[in-house]
């Protein structure tokens, strides 16, 4: 079975410009989420979606980060405009109901 | 708000012996998962073990045990005849009983298995 795919698997970029990640969750799973992953801060949930709904989006730093689920099998989370202090890895995750979570191998963003 | 703590930053051993890594969590909550989450050189996030917290029982999966002390509430990773392929970032987190199991990470414990 395919597991969670993430893209770009890097992306390096320069301050100012839009950044979109994208992330094809598990097929039948119902729960996709989105975290980050830096070394001051370490692994943080910033959204999570049931059902293509956004049920909790308090992690999400700033209003230059969006997060859009149009199906069940595919989400995006978009910077705009990208800040060197996004620079992290961004996973992406996918579950069934009262299921561990399965993680995407993350995308590394640069941002210079 | 739940909070994890793992407090050994970095671990090594010898290949073959036994290790303990070590977590505590904080929580006003009765029902809830803790899992332990391995994540080697290559990046990826791996689930190694996951404990319910109204189960008794240790969870088991092969070499890797868990010692969950609900009362004291600390969650250790016990790894046996420890391989090199052991060697990653180990991560301790809190899970709600919710469908959604929304994670709380700790910041992690870096071992390495020496030859």
């Amino acid at each position: 079975d395919a597991g969670v795919i993430q893209s770009p698997r890097h992306e390096v970029t320069e301050m100012g410009q839009e950044v979109t990640l994208r992330c094809k969750p598990i097929s039948g799973h119902d729960y996709l989420f989105w975290y980050r992953q830096t070394m001051m801060r370490g692994l943080e949930l910033l959204i999570y979606f049931n059902n293509n709904v956004p049920i909790d989006d308090s992690g999400m730093p700033e209003d230059r980060f969006s997060a859009k689920m149009p199906n069940a099998s595919f989400s995006t989370l978009k910077i705009q405009p990208s800040e060197p202090r996004d620079s992290a890895v961004y996973f992406c995750a996918s579950s069934q109901s009262y299921q561990p979570q399965h993680f995407g191998d993350g995308t590394r963003l640069s941002i210079l | 708000a739940q909070t994890v703590t793992q407090s050994q930053p970095e671990m090594s051993v010898q290949e073959a012996e036994t290790v303990t890594l070590s977590c505590t969590y904080d929580t006003s909550e009765n029902n809830y998962y803790l899992f332990w989450y391995k994540q080697p050189p290559s990046r990826q996030m791996i689930l190694v073990i996951r404990q319910e917290a109204y189960k008794q029982q240790n969870a088991t999966e092969n070499r890797f045990s868990v010692n969950f002390q609900k009362a004291a509430k600390s969650f250790s990773l016990k790894i046996s005849d420890s391989q090199l392929g052991d060697t990653a970032m180990y991560f301790c987190a809190f899970g709600s009983i919710q469908g959604a199991q929304k994670l709380v990470f700790g910041q992690g414990t870096r071992l390495t298995i020496n030859p």
